[in-house]
């Protein structure tokens, strides 16, 4: 199926630091959704988020359904250890559709 | 919250044998389940999207007879993997359509890790 533009691929990253991914398409989203999916696991919803605008945060995440409404951003601030995993966005198309992103491996050096 | 869950999560079957993977909603009702492949470090392969009580519907490039998908309740759905080769192996997922707070997001299964020897 189509997958959504993710970047940055992969980050490495200090602990303590703050990180910044995001997702991009050409056509519109009238929902986006953020999941970390750890090794050998499903992926679990971190945020959704489902207006344009939309600013919403779950503990130290932060995302953004851009007003566009073609692109979102997840922030993590002070990431720690366990934020180790990979980052996906999805997105529903007003046709009912899920695409995905490519993903963002994190890894934290403590 | 919505629980969809997968058995079985690690399988090793020897090739030519078929394999069952079971995807279940627990606490909601499912008329739309999804199966995906995964391939180590790389994002979700969209396969099929399995309809209740209809034929399930296939992504381009992906065999049906080979991986047939039987979705008999709201419930339940299955993933067999027919006539398995080692090029088989990977990680399936799936996944649900569900209810949060009135709206639709995927909830995912844990994931089963087949591996055809």
């Amino acid at each position: 199926g189509q997958q959504l533009n993710q970047s940055p691929q992969s980050m490495f990253i200090q602990e303590g630091e703050d990180v910044s991914m995001n997702c991009t398409s050409s056509s519109i989203f009238n929902t986006w959704l953020w999941y970390k999916q750890d090794p050998g696991e499903g992926p679990v919803l971190l945020i959704a988020l489902y207006k344009a605008g939309e600013l919403t945060s779950n503990g130290r995440l932060t995302a953004q359904f851009g007003i566009t409404r073609k692109d979102s951003f997840l922030n993590i601030s002070a990431s720690i250890p366990s934020d180790v995993g990979i980052y996906f966005c999805a997105g529903l198309n007003p046709g009912n559709q899920f695409y995905f992103g490519t993903g963002t491996s994190l890894t934290v050096i403590p | 919250g919505a629980v969809v869950s997968q058995h079985p999560s690690r399988v090793i079957c020897k090739s030519g044998t078929s394999v069952k993977i079971e995807c279940r909603s627990l606490d909601f009702q499912a008329t739309t389940m999804f199966w995906y492949r995964q391939f180590p470090k790389q994002s979700l392969m969209l396969m099929a999207t399995s309809n209740e009580g209809s034929k399930a519907t296939y992504e381009q490039g992906v065999e049906k007879d080979k991986f047939l998908i039987n979705h008999a309740s709201l419930t339940l759905s299955t993933l067999t993997v027919t006539s398995a080769h080692p090029e088989d192996s990977s990680f399936y997922i799936c996944s649900a359509n569900s209810p949060v707070s009135g709206a639709n997001v995927l909830t995912f299964g844990a994931g089963s890790r087949l591996t055809v020897l």
